[in-house]
């Protein structure tokens, strides 16, 4: 039973830092790519980031590239996000999903709940 | 980046008849190399994360039902889902992850009329 869940969002201040964090469990971890996506309030989803299982390939959103970093620690089973320079627009709840079909780049499958983040002065 | 975009953006159906939601892309997502469309669908229910229904643009997810389907190629891609029931209601997305970045249509929201 894949179990995928979500910690570290919370209310931020804009330009400040966060990092997120994604605990797998019933599955293989190191055999999947992962991916990250996100949902702004009122707003539809959002693609952020996936990376490939073994953490050699990273793929970003226009939105988020150069802000955000994806990365992973198949020894903890442990997926992160790393959001720098955080805006309002930044505002979600995100969350993890293994890739569909292994190593990664291919559809996000199975989600966790997600994790909220609010970015407030 | 490959734009989705969906129609309509939301639609009320009335239980047991069919709804249509249709799903154009930018670019061809169809790669000739293995015959395979890169498409997927997802429903979202409110509060819940979203639940992948579909596929290689057809492929049905173990467990949904089979009064969903999924059909189209290239381009134009719908989801049909026939005798609707109360449970159906949710936004659906479609989802391109032929090249990346990878993206989402806007979403269609599913209600009953």
């Amino acid at each position: 039973q894949v179990h995928l869940v979500e910690s570290g969002g919370g209310v931020v201040q804009p330009g400040r830092s966060l990092r997120l964090s994604c605990a797998a469990s019933g599955f293989m971890f190191s055999d999947y790519g992962m991916h990250w996506v996100r949902r702004a309030p009122g707003k539809g989803l959002e693609w952020v980031a996936l990376i490939w299982y073994d953490g050699h390939n990273e793929y970003y959103a226009d939105s988020v590239r150069g802000r955000f970093t994806i990365s992973r620690d198949n020894s903890q089973n442990t997926l992160y996000l790393q959001i720098n320079s955080l805006r309002a627009e930044d505002s979600a709840t995100y969350y993890c999903a293994t890739d569909g079909y292994g190593s990664g780049s291919y559809w996000p499958r199975f989600w966790g709940q997600g994790t909220v983040v609010t970015v407030s002065s | 980046d490959i734009v989705m975009t969906q129609s309509p953006d939301s639609l009320a159906v009335s239980l047991g008849e069919r709804a249509t939601i249709d799903c154009k892309s930018s670019h061809s997502v169809f790669y000739s190399s293995n015959n395979k469309n890169y498409l997927a669908w997802f429903q979202q229910k409110p509060g819940q994360p979203p639940k992948l229904l579909f596929y290689w643009a057809s492929t049905r997810e173990s467990g949904v039902p089979d009064r969903f389907s999924g059909s189209g190629s290239g381009t134009d891609f719908t989801l049909t889902i026939t005798n609707l029931q109360a449970e159906d209601v949710a936004i659906y997305y479609c989802h391109q992850y032929y090249t990346t970045p990878h993206t989402f249509g806007q979403g269609t929201k599913l209600e009953i009329k």
